[in-house]
């Protein structure tokens, strides 16, 4: 019973190539998002999507764009990939927040992204 | 820019001993706080969340907030090798469903 799943679990890509990872939550929350985590594991935000309406859209290229056909999918894809996307990506789910309170965020096994 | 600050360590403490991992956070309005657990290769997963000043008790785990000083911290009890891993701190921005996360201290229990 996965909670938070992503597809592919490892992807290894020429630069310049576009790809697509894709993450699907069963947990029936409103909130999807997208994190970044880096060599040095730093775990940064990218996007968030809250019943498929983007609410969270942090600096990031262009070349990022997020698709939530349902509030259970949210889809990365990414266009003329750089030597510098070369991470693990996470989707993570939570509900929304309540009286100012941010929820618990679950996250997905990750994606590990690298471009040659 | 709203920042979670942790030690990167690694923290060593002997098998049994308290571990404490702190974390300071800039955002005075951050309400909402989160210790993860992250194992090499693995995804973050939840060890405690709190939301009040004070202590908040699971098992070995202990949260401790302190708004006033904008400080976190977690202490584990009886540590274990098993314990031994990155713990990632987070806060929830003021405005918007947004966790700001720490870089990360890492733990090392030994047996």
């Amino acid at each position: 019973d996965t909670a938070v799943s992503q597809t592919p679990k490892y992807l290894v890509t020429q630069m310049g190539n576009d790809k697509s990872i894709k993450c699907e939550q069963n947990l029936g929350h409103d909130t999807m998002y997208w994190y970044k985590q880096d060599s040095k594991k730093f775990l940064k935000i990218m996007f968030s999507y809250n019943n498929k309406e983007l609410i969270i859209n942090e600096t990031v290229p262009n070349r990022f764009s997020p698709k939530s056909p349902d509030k259970a999918h949210l889809n990365l894809h990414i266009n003329s990939l750089e030597l510098g996307d070369s991470a693990v990506y996470f989707c993570a789910s939570s509900q929304p927040m309540t009286s100012g309170y941010q929820e618990t965020q679950y996250f997905g096994p990750g994606t590990r992204l690298l471009v040659l | 820019q709203k920042e979670v600050e942790q030690n990167s360590g690694p923290l060593s403490v002997p098998e049994g001993a308290i571990a404490s991992l702190n974390c300071t956070y800039s955002d005075r309005g951050s309400q909402s706080f989160f210790w993860y657990r992250q194992y090499s290769g693995k995804s973050p997963e939840l060890i405690m969340s709190i939301y009040s000043n004070g202590d908040k008790e699971d098992g070995r785990f202990t949260a401790q907030l302190n708004k006033a000083s904008q400080y976190v911290s977690l202490l584990i009890r009886d540590s274990q090798p098993s314990d031994s891993a990155t713990y990632l701190c987070a806060a929830q921005v003021e405005y918007g469903n947004k966790l700001v996360f720490g870089a990360g201290t890492i733990l090392r229990v030994k047996s």
